[in-house]
Parts: structure tokens; C-alpha cells; sequence
């Protein structure tokens, strides 16, 4: 079945640094998703990425889709302490559905 | 606009007993997703469910757990003979069709003593 890893499962950033997440399918997906959890809250959806290649920005965060559509990224310039949380991945493929990466938990240092 | 429902948001059990997760959602959504979640872990899938069918049941454990998404009502997630191990957060979510976005729940606590 398809495989979603993602890299790494922590990383501690002073804040005011720049944080980046990296999302790997074994597959080719149709699409690739992000989604934030603060601690002690649910998953809530960030975007959605369906092209080859594409690009989105959400003010200080940039998602890209992979040109082969296997891989995926989160970018976040300049953290503040509100971008504290896990960031989830999460592969559209076919019959399987969404499947999850295990996360990266954001830890901020003041 | 009420977004996904889930009850009880904490839920406390003794070993032996049943325990009942619920989840309504999104107004407009037939798809379900059930998840659980140990703390510093990731989102485990457990079950897919569509409007009286069950799609995709291939992460919950063949014992014990089951799960339906009646006609009228919520999913529910129900639990038989629980042991401890089956403490953790269990999260719902609704989509309007498969690979679209997924809309969250704030899940149940659930502790097993």
C-alpha cells in the first residue's frame, strides 16, 4: 500500500528561524495535503496541492508539489511562536484514500 | 455552520468495559474517517465509512472494535472490552467526497483504568 514518510519527526528552531518539513510518497499521488495540530487541539487543513510542480503561499508559509508528484514540502519563514504545533502531510492516491504522515512536531525557542 | 461533532470529549472507562465514541459531521459530508492518536504520535488511520457502508476497514483491530455510519445519526466508533492500551485520542472526520480536504473533530479523550 501506499507509504507517506515524513522528515524530520522533530525540529527545534529559535524563533525568528526558518522551518522546513519534507513529505516522500512511495507512489505517485493525485494530490498532497497539509495539515497543522496544535498542541492539545485537532488536525485542521492548510491546502491542498493537485499540479505537478505547483507552488502555494499562505503569508509566511510556502507548500510545493514535487514535479513527480511524490513529494512535498512546508516552508515557514521567520516562526513565531503561534506556528508551534505537529504539521501532517497527507498523500491522495487512487483507491487508498488520504494516508498520513507521522508529522513533524515544531518545538519554538523564545 | 457547525463544523464536525464528536461526544464525549473525555471519556473515562474500566477495563472490561464498552466504550461509545460519536461523531456527526460537516452538514453536507458522507464520508467519515476515524483515526487514533497516542500522545507525540501520529494520526493512525482506523476505519472509512460512506452513509451506511464501511469502505475501508483495514486499520482497526479485528477484535473488539467496531464502527457504523447509520442511515440517520452519527458514526459510531464503539470499543468492546477495553484494556488500557486503547487509551488514546480517537479523531473523526468528514470529507464531501474521498480526496477532498478532511474536516476534523475535536476528538475523544479516551482513558482506560
Amino acid at each position: 500500500g501506499q507509504q507517506v514518510m515524513q522528515i524530520p519527526q522533530y525540529q527545534h528552531v529559535q524563533e525568528g528561524e526558518d522551518f522546513t518539513t519534507y513529505c516522500n510518497s512511495s507512489t505517485t499521488l493525485s494530490n498532497i495535503q497539509w495539515y497543522k495540530q496544535r498542541p492539545g487541539g485537532h488536525p485542521v487543513f492548510l491546502i491542498q496541492l493537485v499540479k505537478s510542480g505547483e507552488v502555494k503561499k499562505q503569508k509566511r508559509l510556502t507548500f510545493q508539489f514535487g514535479e513527480a508528484k511524490k513529494n512535498s514540502s512546508l516552508h515557514i519563514t521567520a516562526t513565531q511562536t503561534t506556528d508551534v504545533g505537529t504539521y501532517f502531510c497527507a498523500g491522495g492516491g487512487g483507491a487508498d484514500g488520504l494516508t498520513f504522515g507521522k508529522g513533524t512536531h515544531l518545538i519554538i525557542q523564545p | 455552520n457547525a463544523g464536525v461533532m464528536q461526544n464525549p470529549r473525555h471519556l473515562v472507562r474500566r477495563r472490561g468495559q464498552e466504550a461509545r465514541l460519536r461523531c456527526s459531521p460537516m452538514k453536507g459530508h458522507s464520508h467519515v474517517y476515524w483515526y487514533r492518536q497516542l500522545p507525540e504520535e501520529g494520526l493512525k488511520f482506523m476505519v472509512y465509512l460512506q452513509k451506511e457502508n464501511i469502505i475501508d476497514e483495514s486499520g482497526m483491530p479485528k477484535e473488539r472494535f467496531s464502527a457504523e455510519f447509520p442511515k440517520e445519526g452519527p458514526s459510531i466508533l464503539r470499543i468492546q472490552q477495553v484494556v488500557r492500551g486503547d487509551s488514546a485520542a480517537y479523531f473523526c472526520a468528514s470529507s464531501a467526497t474521498r480526496n477532498y480536504e478532511q474536516y476534523f473533530g475535536p476528538g475523544t479523550r479516551l482513558t482506560v483504568t
